[in-house]
């Protein structure tokens, strides 16, 4: 199985200031067939399902604000929220779809500092 | 806008089994793969497994072999999640989940997820 891993495992950002959570896979994500990244990236609050912000590792689903912003290819990945609100406050996942093995990773959790 | 909507909550003995239901509405159901992802208390998000209704051929994680069964009821637009040998650490919520498009031979991102169903398993 492809084993993702996050870090870090938690961060702690001051309201309008860039949260930076950064996503591994242990083998490659990206199909040379298509120049894809099958990446995507989850946010969750309490109580509540997960929720898709980005999809092609960099691919803002609709209505997602466009603070979010997804990088990265092959192996490294990184969610970037540029301007911190009080609404981010929540858990990040992040997970591959490349394997039919799917995979998550362990989460970050997002908080006010 | 399709809806996932699944059954309520359960709680089962050691060594039971449970089902619980996904029923879609309002979209396309049968091209689409749906996965179950389950997510313990306190703990991250876990994919089981998935189905696409029209093949009907169900795709498990490793982990849950021999134990999780995947399948459909097309007439009604839903579909099932079996887990059987429950064991306390099986308690958990449950979620049902749609991929984003009905592209192949890969899966896709989930951008539609049911409301999940608590399963507690205790003696």
């Amino acid at each position: 199985d492809i084993v993702m891993t996050q870090s870090p495992d938690s961060l702690a950002v001051s309201l309008g200031e860039r949260a930076t959570i950064n996503c591994k896979s242990s083998q490659n994500v990206l199909a040379s067939s298509n120049n894809k990244n099958y990446l995507a990236w989850y946010q969750q609050k309490p109580g509540q399902p997960p929720k898709l912000l980005i999809y092609w590792a960099s691919t803002r689903e609709s209505g997602v604000p466009d603070r979010f912003s997804g990088s990265g290819s092959g192996t490294d990945f990184t969610l970037t929220i540029s301007s911190l609100q009080t609404e981010d406050v929540a858990i990040y996942y992040c997970q591959q779809y490349y394997s039919t093995q799917i995979t998550f990773g362990p989460g970050t959790k997002v908080d006010i500092k | 806008q399709v809806q996932l909507v699944q059954s309520g909550a359960e709680v089962k003995k050691p060594g039971s089994s449970v089902k619980v239901s996904c029923e879609a509405s309002g979209g396309t159901f049968s091209s689409y793969a749906l996965s179950w992802v389950r997510q313990a208390p306190g703990l991250g998000l876990e994919w089981m497994g998935a189905i696409i209704p029209i093949f009907g051929i169900a795709n498990y994680a490793q982990k849950f072999r021999g134990r999780l069964t995947i399948i459909t009821d097309e007439s009604r637009s839903t579909v099932y999640m079996e887990l059987s040998s429950l064991r306390s650490e099986d308690t958990a919520v449950y979620y049902c989940a749609r991929d984003r498009t009905t592209s192949r031979p890969h899966f896709d991102a989930f951008d539609v997820w049911g409301q999940g169903t608590m399963v507690t398993v205790s003696s």
